[in-house]
């Protein structure tokens, strides 16, 4: 059972290109989260997802864009990377009990 | 929109007490409390659903008051092991009335015990 996982763990991108992270639950989990964090400002929530074919933007979305084709999976794309955008991405999933937040390990991306 | 949690740091020595306080500008539905280490993923504390609601995990307890729209945490006896960055998290009626169901996080507490 490996929960969360979070793919890639690291990357660094050049400003103006563009990539996927993906995020994977293996728990039936309805609700999935991107949230960033970066120093002092605590975690940003980017988008989220009430369930499959769905997507909500959340606090910060700007410049970011998700797809949950599959319930088990939620994609954050950066269609042209900034480096405001160099930060600590965490994806999180729930049920709809929403007892608790099962986070992945995250992924540290750079943007140059 | 965000939770405001104080102190933003707070330096103990093992054995002493502290409390971290979250507070809200919305109504709140629940407060949930996370503990982060340097480098990992947020780990769940525990969640509080009802007004005035105390709960406790170990020797680390909190209370909600949904009246006020704050929750605390109460972390006593402290051990090395309580080291990290702890936040709050609020879902709020509206959100979930509307089947939003979004966790919005304080900046985060730094918290260091040392021996």
């Amino acid at each position: 059972n490996a929960g969360v996982t979070q793919t890639p763990k690291f990357r660094v991108l050049k400003t103006g290109q563009s990539m996927t992270l993906l995020c994977a639950q293996d728990m039936n989990h309805e609700y999935m989260y991107w949230y960033r964090q970066d120093p002092g400002m605590g975690l940003r929530l980017i988008h989220y997802s009430v369930g499959e074919g769905t997507t909500a933007k959340g606090e910060v979305p700007d410049g970011y864009n998700v797809s949950r084709l599959k319930k088990q999976n939620f994609l954050l794309g950066l269609e042209s990377a900034a480096p405001s955008q160099t930060s600590v991405y965490f994806c999180a999933s729930t049920d709809t009990r929403l007892e608790k937040l099962f986070f992945g390990s995250g992924t540290q991306l750079s943007v140059l | 929109q965000q939770p405001v949690q104080s102190p933003q740091a707070v330096i103990l020595r093992e054995g002493e007490d502290a409390v971290i306080n979250c507070s809200s500008s919305k109504a709140l539905y629940s407060v949930h409390w996370y503990r982060q280490k340097h480098g990992e993923a947020p780990v769940f504390l525990m969640i509080l659903l009802k007004g005035g609601e105390q709960k406790g995990h170990e020797k680390i307890s909190a209370s909600f008051n949904e009246k006020k729209q704050q929750s605390s945490l109460y972390l006593t006896a402290s051990q090395l092991s309580y080291s990290g960055t702890y936040f709050c998290g609020t879902v709020s009626p509206s959100w979930v009335n509307t089947g939003g169901f979004k966790t919005i996080f304080g900046a985060g507490t730094r918290l260091f015990v040392k021996a």
